[in-house]
């Protein structure tokens, strides 16, 4: 079955800690995008990318890095220097840019810091 | 610059009663309109989409949504609920030729017994 996989669900960061955040589609979409979600917020944009090697800031990105080196695979990570971390984040995929078409989410990786 | 703005950060209706989420928006050009449903601990589905055309759009689970220029609005109607309809729903824009989707802070749906 076609959809976007992220990993893992649940993910536990000390302060000062790098982590990644894996996100794989066999969609075959040509964008990804990394949102996060705190309650009451909605959907922030963190990072985004059109195609394979390019990849633009979005809302949100200090604190984020991301790399696009193959079109099925948009990881992301979370640095020391995001001062608030805790959230749940979620990872998606269209067909190209959002305009008419709609995006395809992953589970989300629900990441706490302890 | 484009925006969304959902009325009510929680709504609570009766099993078999009219369900109606609240969607405005603000958008330069004419806009692409989507509502989204997410269940806890799960990512968004799609549930609608409007891009042109007809301005009653129907989706999936007996939902449906009418845009309407006039009142910059994108509101979400079922006519039953049904208590596996509890989730958190989520307006959202983007427009011709933006990249960028708009998501409204969401909306609770509590569906009593």
């Amino acid at each position: 079955d076609g959809g976007i996989t992220q990993s893992p669900k649940y993910l536990f960061r000390k302060e000062g800690q790098n982590v990644t955040l894996s996100c794989e589609q066999n969609l075959n979409h040509d964008a990804m995008y990394w949102y996060r979600q705190d309650p009451g917020q909605g959907l922030r944009l963190i990072y985004y990318s059109q195609i394979v090697n390019d990849f633009q800031k979005g809302d949100i990105a200090e604190g984020y890095s991301v790399s696009r080196e193959k079109k099925e695979s948009f990881p992301l990570t979370v640095t020391s220097a995001q001062k608030n971390p805790t959230a749940f984040y979620l990872c998606a995929s269209s067909i190209g840019g959002p305009s008419n078409t709609e995006a395809f989410f992953g589970q989300g990786t629900r990441l706490t810091v302890v | 610059a484009q925006s969304v703005t959902q009325l009510g950060s929680h709504v609570s209706v009766s099993e078999g009663a009219l369900v109606l989420l609240r969607c405005n928006y603000s958008s330069s050009v004419p806009p692409y309109l989507f509502w989204y449903v997410q269940y806890p601990n799960q990512g968004l589905q799609l549930l609608l989409k409007y891009t042109t055309g007809a301005t009653l759009v129907k989706g999936i689970n007996g939902f449906e949504a009418e845009f309407k220029k006039s009142e910059t609005s994108f509101h979400l109607t079922k006519p039953s609920a049904h208590m596996s309809d509890a989730a958190e729903y989520f307006c959202a824009v983007t427009n011709t030729g933006g990249f960028k989707t708009i998501f409204g802070a969401g909306t609770r749906l509590f569906v009593k017994a």
